[in-house]
């Protein structure tokens, strides 16, 4: 099985400043996915950005963006100008054409006023 | 709304008891996924199906099982129930196998007492 490490289980930021979450990941594959889910106490599973490992520009959603690094398996998220409603739980997930979508134990986010 | 609908939200049953939770993916998607989510186990890849086929298994107990329908719309059917199988249900759906972004229902909550 791919492993999908989320390193921090809990961070914080304050509104309007940046964070960013951490994900590493275990493959021998070239040719991947990666996402970030948002879970929000509705327990709703969000798509917040797709990666295509063979892109190499990184994605990009509005406020959300990835530093996706292909040789060190690393693809963190930032989300820039904070709001309060982007407090949530984070996943990092990964998928190949033999694997269904992995995902780590996640990373709670919290944002303060 | 993520155009994925399961069935029931929320359930109550006993130990040793059978229930069946049901998903209708999104209109067009061929894929169902079906994933676990307690508490202490994160998000656990069960089972996934293909155009009525099972595509992709992950840590799916022995006593539970899915199928899905030539309609497309899928079952999951959880027997001898214990009460460390209480946790969130979740059904996905994508359009194809693999790489496609994957739409998560609302869940349904299970929990045995």
């Amino acid at each position: 099985a791919q492993t999908v490490t989320q390193s921090q289980p809990e961070m914080s930021v304050q509104e309007a400043e940046t964070v960013t979450l951490s994900c590493t990941y275990d493959t021998s594959e070239s040719d991947y996915y990666l996402f970030w889910y948002k879970q929000p106490p509705s327990r709703q599973m969000i798509l917040v950005i797709r990666q295509e490992a063979y892109k190499q520009q990184n994605a990009t959603e509005n406020r959300f963006s990835v530093n996706f690094q292909k040789a060190a398996k690393s693809f963190s998220l930032k989300i820039s100008d904070s709001q309060l409603g982007d407090a949530a739980m984070y996943f990092c997930a990964y998928e190949n054409s033999g694997y269904a979508l992995n995902f780590g134990k996640g990373t709670s986010l919290l944002v303060t006023p | 709304d993520s155009g994925v609908t399961q069935t029931p939200k929320h359930l109550i049953t006993a130990t040793g008891q059978r229930v069946t939770l049901r998903c209708s993916p999104r209109s067009g998607d061929l894929s169902v996924y079906w994933y676990q989510q307690s508490l202490d186990q994160g998000l656990q890849f069960l089972i996934q199906y293909y155009n009525g086929e099972e595509r992709a298994k992950g840590n799916i107990l022995e006593r539970f099982s899915a199928q899905q329908f030539p309609d497309l719309h899928s079952e999951l059917n959880l027997s001898s129930l214990e009460l460390g199988d209480s946790a969130l249900y979740f059904c996905a759906s994508s359009v194809a196998k693999s790489g496609n972004t994957i739409y998560f229902g609302e869940g349904s909550w299970l929990t045995v007492v």
